[in-house]
C-alpha cells in the first residue's frame, strides 16, 4: 500500500514559537492531503483541507492565521503551527489520496502522526 | 456524511472471533461503508470497505444488512495487534475527493 510520512513525530516547544510539520506521500502524488487533529481521549477533527498550488480550504472554527498550510508540491504538504500555546498541544494527523487512483478502494492514507507538546 | 452509531467499547479474548456492529439507518444509496482502525499513538488505516455485498480481504470481512442501514466488521482470529479504535464511516464512491469525516468508533480491547 502506499505510505505518507510525517516529520517529526514528536516535538516539545515553548509557547510563543512556531512549529512546521511536514507531511510527504512516498509514493504517490497526492493533490489533496487533509489535515486532522486528535486529542487525548477523542477522534479525529479535520482542521483543513490542503490543495497543491491553491489555498488550504478550513473547517470553520480553525484559525488560518494561526494554522498555516502549503501544499506546494504534488507530494509535500506542510502545516506551521504559528505562536503556539498549551492549548495547541495535539496529535496532528495528515492524510493523502492518490491523485492518478491507482488504488480502486479510493481509500486514504494516514501519516504516523506528529504528537506536539507546548509548554 | 450520514451518522453511524457504534459501541464505545468491546472486549475479545485472543483467537476468538470478533463482530463491530455499526448502524447507519440513514445511509444514501450512493454512501460506501468505511472501516478504518487507529492503533494507540498512530494514524488511522484502511481496513475494508463496501456497497452492498459482503467483502472479504486479508485483514477482516464485512457484513452488510440486506437494507444497509448497519453492517459488521469481523475480524475472524483477533490478536493483540488488534487493539484498536475501530471507525465505521460512510463516504462518496471511490475517486471521489471528499475527506472522512470521524465518529467516534469503538475501542476494542483483546485479552490474552
Amino acid at each position: 500500500g502506499a505510505v505518507v510520512s510525517q516529520h517529526p513525530s514528536w516535538v516539545i516547544c515553548k509557547s510563543g514559537t512556531s512549529v512546521k510539520i511536514e507531511c510527504r506521500s512516498l509514493d504517490f502524488q497526492a493533490t489533496t492531503m487533509f489535515w486532522y487533529r486528535q486529542f487525548p481521549k477523542q477522534s479525529l477533527m479535520l482542521m483543513a483541507t490542503s490543495n497543491e498550488g491553491s489555498k488550504a480550504t478550513y473547517e470553520q472554527g480553525v484559525e488560518k492565521d494561526k494554522f498555516l498550510i502549503n501544499h506546494a508540491s504534488l507530494t509535500l504538504s506542510t502545516l506551521t503551527v504559528t505562536s503556539a500555546h498549551p492549548e495547541d498541544s495535539s496529535f496532528y494527523i495528515c492524510s493523502a489520496r492518490d491523485a492518478r487512483g491507482r488504488f480502486s478502494t479510493g481509500e486514504l492514507f494516514f501519516g504516523e502522526g506528529s504528537r506536539l507538546t507546548v509548554l | 456524511d450520514a451518522k453511524t452509531t457504534q459501541p464505545n467499547s468491546m472486549e475479545s479474548n485472543e483467537e476468538e472471533p470478533v463482530h463491530l456492529p455499526c448502524n447507519h439507518s440513514t445511509i444514501s444509496g450512493t454512501d460506501y461503508i468505511h472501516w478504518y482502525r487507529q492503533l494507540p499513538s498512530q494514524g488511522p488505516e484502511y481496513v475494508i470497505h463496501g456497497l452492498t455485498s459482503n467483502v472479504n480481504n486479508r485483514m477482516a470481512s464485512l457484513a452488510i444488512a440486506e437494507d444497509r442501514k448497519s453492517s459488521t466488521l469481523i475480524l475472524h482470529r483477533a490478536t493483540l495487534r488488534d487493539a484498536a479504535v475501530y471507525y465505521c464511516i460512510l463516504r462518496d464512491p471511490p475517486g471521489s475527493q471528499g475527506n472522512l469525516i470521524f465518529g467516534k468508533g469503538t475501542k476494542l480491547s483483546v485479552k490474552p
